[in-house]
């Protein structure tokens, strides 16, 4: 089955710098990722989700790039801030799959001043 | 107003225990799961359902079951609670292009 590697488990970023979080999978038939955002103690937010192709999606201060030659999936914060200090997870599915998403294991982001 | 409500939010149970956890949509998804999530291990799916009345094994079902009565609900049972499913768990519905919406989370701690 699909199996995804997150990286690195624990980031910490200086406030207006930036950082990656990258992901990589096994499965080729994978087509829709996600990026999931967990605050201390909350539920998990829909960050972005992208599909298809080589893509850039951009959001508020962060940048979503995938690579599907390469099977990887990174996240890119931009210009980091103290709101962005949380848990991050990718997120992988086939394109008809009913057996919901297959998580990568996590990336706890603190952000200092 | 939150689309996915579970309850209780938290709870302590007992070794050899019944647990019941519930789930309440108002996305109007026919897709719901259940993820338990521990530290280290990311989420991993237990069960899962796509009608009412049927339900799906996850990836990690063992010594749980679940129930669909309704569209609405789904339920997460633990018949024998044991310190090992001591954690954190999700329930989620799923939208268009494999979208999963979840709810609050119940943390659940066997003693």
């Amino acid at each position: 089955g699909e199996q995804v590697e997150q990286r690195p488990p624990h980031l910490s970023v200086r406030e207006g710098d930036s950082a990656v979080i990258t992901c990589t999978y096994t499965d080729p038939n994978s087509y829709y990722f996600f990026w999931y955002k967990q605050e201390p103690g909350a539920s998990l937010q829909l960050l972005m989700k992208v599909f298809s192709s080589t893509e850039i999606n951009e959001g508020q201060g962060f940048t979503v790039l995938l690579n599907k030659k390469d099977k990887r999936l990174s996240l890119n914060l931009t210009a980091a801030h103290p709101g962005d200090s949380a848990a991050y997870f990718c997120a992988v599915s086939e394109r008809n799959y009913a057996q919901g998403l297959t998580f990568g294991l996590g990336t706890r982001v603190s952000v200092f001043p | 107003e939150a689309a996915v409500t579970q309850s209780p939010r938290s709870k302590v149970a007992v070794t050899g225990g019944k647990v019941t956890l519930s789930c309440h949509q108002t996305n109007n998804h026919d897709y719901m799961y259940w993820y338990r999530q521990d530290t280290g291990h990311g989420l991993r799916l237990i069960h899962y359902s796509y009608v009412a009345d049927s339900t799906e094994k996850g990836d990690i079902p063992d010594g749980y079951k679940a129930s669909r009565p309704s569209q609405e609900n789904f339920s997460l049972i633990l018949e024998l609670a044991s310190l090992s499913q001591t954690a954190v768990y999700f329930c989620a519905t799923g939208g268009s292009q494999n979208t999963l919406y979840f709810g609050a989370g119940t943390r659940l701690s066997v003693l």
